[in-house]
């Protein structure tokens, strides 16, 4: 299948930084990126929807000036979390759509970040 | 109603058994479907896409659609315990809209 990288695979930092997380398809253009969250021993929560050169549409209920999304090429998507506090830690992952009219959906191996 | 409704288990099984995974769901909009495995820690890697009714085989891994129903189901032959994740169905619209079940967690004992 395709494959979708996605850097750092973990992250600790200090409450009030920021941090940037990129995901990439290494071997398909994907024109569609989607950013989710995911709590211990739940599902996945959709946070956005990032389609190249446009702006991301995010989920009622996530900020959108807490969690910015840029999407500037068909491989490279990146998620930061701007200001970050405890309680956005979380396991963050990324998947790409492949476009070629399939439309199957391969994920990232996932960031952990952790804020103390 | 949820969209999709899927067992959270878990699902215990001896290794060697077969394995049944299932999702329903209510809106015939979705016409794709997809199963992914996801190990803990770990992102969703996507082990079957189906798009008609009937059954689809790779390797041990079986999926069946059916549309009529709205059932999928993942059966997985002769069990491992590296097959213990947690499963998730996906469903995908012509629009491109997907969603997810909240994941079958497995468990295959040795």
């Amino acid at each position: 299948g395709a494959v979708v990288s996605q850097h750092p695979s973990w992250v600790i930092c200090k409450s009030g930084t920021s941090v940037k997380i990129e995901c990439r398809s290494l071997d398909f253009q994907a024109t569609t990126m989607f950013w989710y969250r995911q709590f211990p021993k739940q599902s996945l929560m959709l946070m956005a929807t990032s389609n190249e050169g446009s702006k991301a549409t995010y989920e009622q209920g996530v900020e959108k000036d807490k969690f910015l999304i840029n999407h500037a090429s068909l491989t490279l998507s990146t998620l930061t979390v701007t200001s970050a506090h405890p309680e956005d830690s979380s396991f963050y992952i990324c998947s790409a759509r492949y476009g070629r009219g399939t439309g199957e959906l391969f994920f990232g191996e996932g960031s952990r970040l952790t804020v103390l | 109603q949820k969209e999709v409704e899927q067992d959270p288990g878990p699902l215990s099984v001896p290794e060697g058994a077969i394995v049944s995974l299932n999702c329903t769901y209510s809106n015939s909009a979705f016409q794709y479907f997809m199963w992914y495995r996801q190990y803990s820690r770990k992102g969703p890697e996507l082990l079957m896409y189906t798009y008609s009714s009937g059954n689809k085989e790779d390797g041990r891994f079986t999926a069946q659609v059916d549309k009529s129903s709205k059932y999928i189901s993942l059966f997985i032959r002769d069990s491992q315990p590296s097959d213990s994740a947690t499963y998730l169905c996906a469903l995908r619209s012509g629009t491109y809209k997907y969603i997810f079940g909240t994941g079958t967690r497995l468990k295959v004992l040795a």
